[in-house]
């Protein structure tokens, strides 16, 4: 069964820094790219950031560019969000998604329950 | 960056009816590159249609999704109680931006 688990998430206040987490059980991780969409409170769904299989190409939201880095572990089955600079607008629940295939171009076929970040002073 | 606009915002229909959802897209999504989530209230989005018209595992035949080019349709043939969400469209044609719709409330009446 695939598995999700993002951690990470807190109340921040605006300026300062926040990492996430998401840990992945129940397939091959290293043959998917992975991505962070995420959804502030009543509102619809935005893609952040995507990754593939090997970190050889990355992608981010304009809203978010040179602000916020995704990285990944093959060898821990763990995806990451160093998030910088963050602003009352990245206040969301994060979630990590699934690609269906190597490179973040796709559709997310399985999602984590997500982790919520607060940025307010 | 592809926009993706859906409608209705709400849809306001009673269990055993037939729902249409419109995603119409500012340009081309090629090769048909779009996908539809359902997301019920604090649970995540659980994919339903890929490919605009290809089921995900598991999900029931009352829902398919048709179209191309800028206009895409999900139809739910029959609705059950459980079919009572948001949905949304997603497109990934245009990478390495992806872009999701602005969703519609499929509510009882």
């Amino acid at each position: 069964e695939v598995q999700l688990v993002e951690s990470g998430g807190g109340l921040v206040q605006p300026g300062r820094s926040l990492r996430l987490s998401c840990a992945a059980s129940g397939f091959t991780f290293d043959d998917y790219a992975m991505h962070w969409v995420r959804q502030a409170p009543g509102k619809g769904l935005e893609w952040v950031s995507g990754i593939s299989w090997n970190s050889g190409s990355i992608g981010y939201a304009d809203s978010v560019k040179g602000r916020f880095t995704i990285s990944r572990d093959n060898a821990k089955n763990s995806l990451y969000l160093q998030m910088n600079s963050l602003r009352a607008e990245d206040t969301a629940l994060y979630y990590c998604a699934k690609d269906r295939g190597y490179f973040p171009n796709g559709y997310f076929d399985y999602w984590g329950q997500g982790t919520l970040v607060t940025v307010s002073s | 960056e592809i926009v993706l606009t859906q409608s209705p915002g709400t849809l306001s229909l009673s269990p055993g009816e037939r729902a249409t959802l419109s995603c119409r897209a500012s340009q081309s999504v090629s090769s048909s590159y779009l996908a539809w989530y359902q997301q019920k209230p604090g649970q995540a989005p659980r994919l339903l249609i890929y490919g605009a018209s290809s089921r995900a595992t598991g999900i029931p035949d009352r829902l398919s999704g048709s179209g191309s080019g800028t206009d895409f349709t999900l139809t739910i043939s029959r609705l059950e109680p459980e079919d009572f969400a948001v949905y949304y469209c997603q497109q990934y044609g245009s990478s390495p931006l992806l872009t999701f719709g602005g969703g519609t409330k499929v509510e009882i009446k």
